[in-house]
């Protein structure tokens, strides 16, 4: 089957270094999402990219942020200046097109992003 | 704004023990509801979804039926397998909603 791939899958970063995390979606999806999760805390959204661009992005994906999808496979969430707040887990997902709206989201594995 | 709530866990059970993980939602017009399960170290996978009033989402033992009525849409396994241990999200999407919105997740503890 299919499946979303995400590496690394842990990170150690120090403050105010950037950071790219790379996931390659699932072939003739259309949407790409990045979602975080604290420890202990929700599965939070981030942003969503459709057809090239940010469709979405909520109020944590401020400037420091950024999404690319540099080819036809991948997909990165690049942020500029780590803070010690940015250590999370990161998931990368995908979806079909906007058709099936109620599709589920396909998830990778997550990267554990550290920052010290 | 939409939200997910879920019970707090852990919830430990024994086997064979029978499972209810409490989700509720707030969400205007009709959301699609899902439960994911994250098993250790892997990302969230589909478990089940129902996508109206009514409908039951089946997968592996475990449904949850979606009802409008109390905005609630409740996992439930009757025979939990020490397997089944893992983290439970619930989950919402609406037509024309281009993210999903998760709960906080509740971690399932299954003892021999």
């Amino acid at each position: 089957e299919p499946e979303v791939t995400q590496t690394p899958s842990h990170q150690v970063t120090q403050m105010g270094q950037e950071v790219i995390l790379r996931c390659v979606p699932i072939s003739n999806h259309l949407y790409f999402y990045w979602y975080r999760q604290i420890l202990g805390q929700k599965v939070e959204f981030l942003v969503s990219f459709y057809n090239n661009e940010i469709s979405e992005k909520s109020e944590i994906f401020d400037d420091q942020f950024s999404v690319e999808r540099p080819d036809g496979s991948n997909f990165t969430l690049k942020i500029r200046s780590t803070k010690l707040e940015d250590s999370a887990m990161y998931f990368c997902a995908s979806k079909e097109g906007r058709s099936s709206y109620n599709s589920p989201l396909h998830f990778g594995n997550g990267t554990r992003l550290t920052v010290t | 704004g939409d939200s997910v709530t879920q019970m707090e866990g852990p919830v430990t059970l024994s086997e064979e023990a029978f499972l209810t993980i409490n989700c509720t939602y707030t969400a205007t017009g009709y959301p699609s509801l899902f439960w994911y399960v994250q098993y250790p170290g892997e990302g969230l996978q589909l478990l089940l979804k129902a996508t109206k009033a009514d409908d039951k989402g089946s997968n592996k033992g475990f449904e949850a039926t979606y009802r409008k009525e109390t905005t609630s849409f409740h996992l439930e396994k009757g025979s939990v397998q020490v397997s089944d241990s893992a983290v439970y999200f619930c989950a919402l999407t609406k037509y024309n909603f281009n993210k999903f919105y998760f709960g906080s997740g509740t971690k399932l503890n299954v003892k021999p």
